[in-house]
């Protein structure tokens, strides 16, 4: 069936280091891959997308390429800050609407 | 405009009660999933409508959980006879469907249960 796997947290980072958050998936057909992001209290909120294969999702300064040949959507920032700390979740949505999410990769960067 | 809204926000229940949980998707938003959150876990998919479309009840955890949408708008999933293990955030998200899966997912702030 389809799957999302994305790397174990906690990730604890100092400010204005890269990251990296992995990424890969599991699905029939061609899904769209999702970023979703939780900031402490807040509810979940779209970080980022791509719908197609070598598409590239960006926003906030995070990027994720869909690499269909390695069926993978990791997660990149070059420079992280204290504001980043939040629990990060790759998700995809088939062709019938069906979303399958990742089990969140929490994120802590520290001054 | 006005995003997806949950009632009630928190909800403490004995164990052995039932509880309704109530989603008032976006308007015109054709698909409406239920998640749970349980404490420092992920997402658990619990049930999708979309449409008219007889739902995907896949992730219901047992046949104590129901869920129906009414109107193709408003949704309730039900939890009956709660226990304790139910106690989680139970997160409702639209979309505006159309079986396109570009589209992504608008989350309500969820109701936290705790089941005593």
């Amino acid at each position: 069936g389809d799957s999302v796997t994305q790397m174990e947290g906690p990730v604890t980072l100092s400010e204005e280091a890269f990251l990296t958050i992995n990424c890969t998936y599991t699905a029939t057909g061609y899904p769209s891959l999702f970023w979703y992001v939780q900031y402490p209290g807040e509810g979940l909120q779209l970080l980022l997308k791509a719908t197609k294969a070598d598409d590239k999702g960006s926003n906030k300064g995070f990027e994720a390429t869909y690499r269909k040949e390695t069926t993978s959507f990791h997660l990149e920032k070059g420079s992280v800050q204290v504001s980043d700390s939040a629990v990060y979740f790759c998700a995809l949505k088939t062709s019938y609407d069906k979303v399958i999410f990742g089990p969140g990769t929490s994120l802590s960067v520290i001054p | 405009g006005a995003g997806v809204s949950q009632s009630p926000s928190n909800k403490v229940t004995e164990k052995g009660k039932d509880v309704e949980l109530r989603c008032d998707p976006i308007s015109g938003h054709t698909a409406l999933y239920w998640y749970r959150q349980s404490l420092g876990q992920g997402l658990e998919f619990l049930i999708y409508f979309q449409g008219n479309s007889a739902p995907d009840k896949s992730g219901l955890p047992s046949d104590r959980f129901s869920a129906e949408r009414t109107g193709g708008s408003v949704s309730t999933l039900t939890i009956q006879r709660t226990q304790q293990e139910d106690s989680a955030v139970y997160l409702c998200a639209s979309s505006p469907g159309l079986a396109v899966s570009s589209y992504e997912q608008y989350f309500g702030p969820g109701t936290r249960l705790t089941v005593t």
